[in-house]
């Protein structure tokens, strides 16, 4: 069955750094292309950044364009976003979510997110 | 303010049935293949329709995607009180170049 466990999540202070972990279990992550998507409490969903099944090439919402750095180890079937310079406006559930054709159109597993709170 | 505009909730009775639309433009709908997804509260989204109107396996087909021109609809029969949840469509945006979802929208089955 494929799971997505996210982790990382937790309290940090406006221009702290976090970094998200996503592990993947089922498949193996270097098949498919997987993405960050996240929800502002009480808001709609945010996609965020998506990297290629091979780890080459990446995508980045403007939002986070320059802050936040999405990368994955095959070796662990792991996938991380490295979050810098942190906003309140950053704060939200980090869902991951498996792309299975790359084309960033649609996302079939996700996983059960992980929040982040910016706040002094 | 999301690209893809959606009704903020919509509403019926059991087993009645009920559509989402979502509007866009040219530059995300008009061109992309278009998902949907529902989330019951405190959980993640699931994927219900992909590519406009294909559905996963293991959902029933009581659930339906169509496409025409900028605009895309949902469309639920035979509503279950666990039909109840948020949903949301989702495609790519050619001119940002980023994956855009609508504003969701709230189903509530009295």
């Amino acid at each position: 069955e494929v799971q997505l466990l996210e982790s990382g999540g937790g309290l940090v202070q406006p221009g702290g750094s976090l970094r998200l972990s996503c592990a993947a279990s089922g498949f193996t992550l270097t098949s498919d292309a997987m993405s960050w998507v996240r929800q502002a409490p009480g808001k709609g969903l945010e996609w965020v950044s998506a990297i290629s099944g091979g780890g080459a090439t990446t995508y980045y919402a403007e939002s986070v364009k320059g802050r936040f750095s999405i990368s994955r180890d095959n070796s662990k079937n792991t996938l991380y976003l490295q979050m810098n310079s942190l906003r309140g406006e950053d704060t939200a559930v980090y869902f991951c979510a498996k792309d299975p054709r790359g084309g960033l159109e649609f996302f079939d597993k996700w996983g059960r997110g992980t929040l982040v709170t910016v706040s002094s | 303010q999301s690209l893809l505009t959606q009704p903020p909730s919509v509403s019926a009775a059991p087993g009645q049935k009920v559509t989402i639309a979502c509007s866009g433009s040219s530059s995300n709908i008009g061109n992309n293949y278009v998902s949907w997804y529902q989330q019951l509260p405190g959980t993640a989204p699931k994927l219900l329709i992909y590519d406009n109107d294909k559905r996963p396996s293991g959902i029933p087909d009581r659930f339906s995607g169509s496409k025409s021109g900028t605009s895309a609809t949902l469309g639920i029969t035979g509503l279950l009180t666990g039909d109840e949840a948020d949903y949301y469509c989702g495609t790519w945006d050619r001119s940002l170049s980023a994956v855009v979802f609508g504003g969701g929208t709230k189903l509530t089955v009295l």
